[in-house]
């Protein structure tokens, strides 16, 4: 199975600030790579695929990066609707979610 | 609009079963893989089972396997889940998602609002 590890597990940030987070995976994942955002007791909202491909919708603040085994989800200026839990999946093989890393107010 | 509304949850004993159910509209449901997810209490999600667009592949996490099935009513735009055999480790919000593409391995563009399951004597 691939396991996938994101950085950090917490992330303190405030209103304007440039965020990335890093998802790490076990074995190589080509692009097949996604990135959601979760609010808590609301289901996972798909953000981009295909390691760097904007989801329809979303705001081009978003922005991903990489291949093989190391990613990351850039936040360009951080906005109060951006407060919440972000998750990285892998779907090379079957599917597999990452920890998630929680960005909360400093 | 694409709308997944799950149902079924609720507390069930250890060794009991529970089927969840997943009404579809807003889409072509027929031409999408649906999946199955599930969320444990302060945990990620977890990917518990994918049914192909035309219910000839049917394929589940290890957790579950010989345990869960997955199904789908076409004709009434409902994904179904059956849960046996259940473990209190089986507690969590199950999710279903609908898959971005008709076919393949791909990401998870809508979800429902997720039905509670609890296992617990």
């Amino acid at each position: 199975d691939i396991q996938m590890t994101q950085s950090p597990s917490t992330l303190s940030a405030s209103v304007g600030d440039r965020v990335t987070i890093t998802c790490r995976a076990s074995q190589s994942i080509s692009s097949w790579l996604a990135w959601y955002q979760q609010k808590p007791g609301k289901a996972p909202k798909l953000l981009i695929y295909k390691a760097s491909s904007l989801e329809s919708g979303v705001p081009s603040r978003f922005s991903g990066s990489g291949s093989g085994t190391e990613f990351t989800l850039t936040i360009s200026s951080l906005q109060p609707d951006d407060f919440a839990t972000y998750y990285c999946q892998q779907y090379s093989a079957w599917w597999t979610f990452g920890q998630g890393t929680k960005v909360e107010i400093k | 609009q694409v709308q997944l509304v799950e149902s079924g949850g609720g507390v069930v004993q250890p060794g009991r079963s529970l089927r969840l159910s997943c009404a579809a509209s807003g889409f072509t449901f027929s031409s999408y893989a649906m999946h199955w997810v599930r969320q444990a209490p302060g945990k990620g999600p977890e990917w518990v089972a994918v049914i192909s667009y035309d219910g000839s592949g049917k394929y589940y996490a290890d957790s579950v396997r010989g345990r869960f099935t997955i199904s789908r009513d076409d004709s009434e735009n409902t994904l179904y889940l059956q849960t046996n055999s259940l473990r209190a480790e089986d507690t969590a919000v199950y999710y279903c998602a609908k898959g971005l593409y008709g076919s393949g391995t791909y990401p998870f563009d809508y979800w429902g609002q997720g039905t509670l399951v609890t296992v617990s004597s």
